[in-house]
């Protein structure tokens, strides 16, 4: 059983349109992120969400929406895209208990052509 | 605000000889610090972390990390490198609770026949 499941792995798409990705969890945990990775690797938080509420919301633009459902669950949608959307999306999640053990998901791989 | 800073965007070491991964922080409050590993095509996976109980941390695969205030260091080690340790290591710190990682820009080891 995957702990931090992401789909799609792999997503191809041409500027302007738009995407979605998903994110489920399986651990119990009560707290969920969004991460980008750039192609330097370089990771940057973009949201995090704590019983389905926003807590972090990074300087992202506004084209980015999350959306938490519920504690196992967020999505991450993203509108008109641009060619610098392309990177690796990570989920991840964590107990707010123990602050940093993240467990991330294997990634959803975005190209904007 | 906290950050970390890595030192050397690639190492190089021999099969055998030791690995070392230096890691600087920067806090005005004692941190919660970590290392996490990405192998290739692979979400991230928590090797240690320090949380002020002992200095000195032992991780997953023969990884340990000394937390030195008086240097503001976590740097990660292992006695003796194997070529399953290639991959790309990051630490990070978290302010606690709900606010996630911020990571370094992380280093890629090489591990060399």
């Amino acid at each position: 059983d995957t702990a931090v499941s992401q789909t799609p792995k792999y997503l191809v798409t041409q500027m302007g349109n738009d995407k979605s990705i998903k994110c489920e969890q399986n651990l119990g945990h009560d707290t969920m992120y969004w991460y980008k990775q750039d192609s330097k690797k370089f990771l940057k938080i973009m949201f995090s969400y704590n019983n389905k509420e926003l807590i972090i919301n990074e300087t992202v633009p506004n084209r980015f929406s999350p959306k938490s459902p519920d504690k196992a669950h967020l999505n991450l949608h993203i509108n008109s895209l641009e060619l610098g959307d392309s990177a690796v999306y990570f989920c991840a999640s964590s107990l707010s208990s123990t602050p940093g053990e993240l467990f991330f998901g294997e990634g959803s791989r975005l190209t904007v052509l | 605000a906290q950050s970390v800073t890595q030192l050397g965007s690639h190492v190089s070491v021999s099969e055998g000889a030791l690995v070392l991964l230096r890691c600087n922080y920067s806090s005005s409050v004692p941190p919660y610090l970590f290392w996490y590993v990405q192998y290739p095509n692979q979400g991230l996976q928590l090797l240690l972390k320090y949380t002020s109980a002992a200095t000195l941390v032992k991780g997953i695969n023969g990884f340990e990390a000394e937390f030195k205030k008086s240097e503001t260091s976590f740097h990660l080690t292992k006695p003796s490198a194997h070529m399953s340790d290639a991959a790309e290591y990051f630490c990070a710190v978290s302010g606690g609770g709900a606010d996630g990682l911020t990571f370094g820009k992380g280093t890629h080891l090489i591990i060399q026949p």
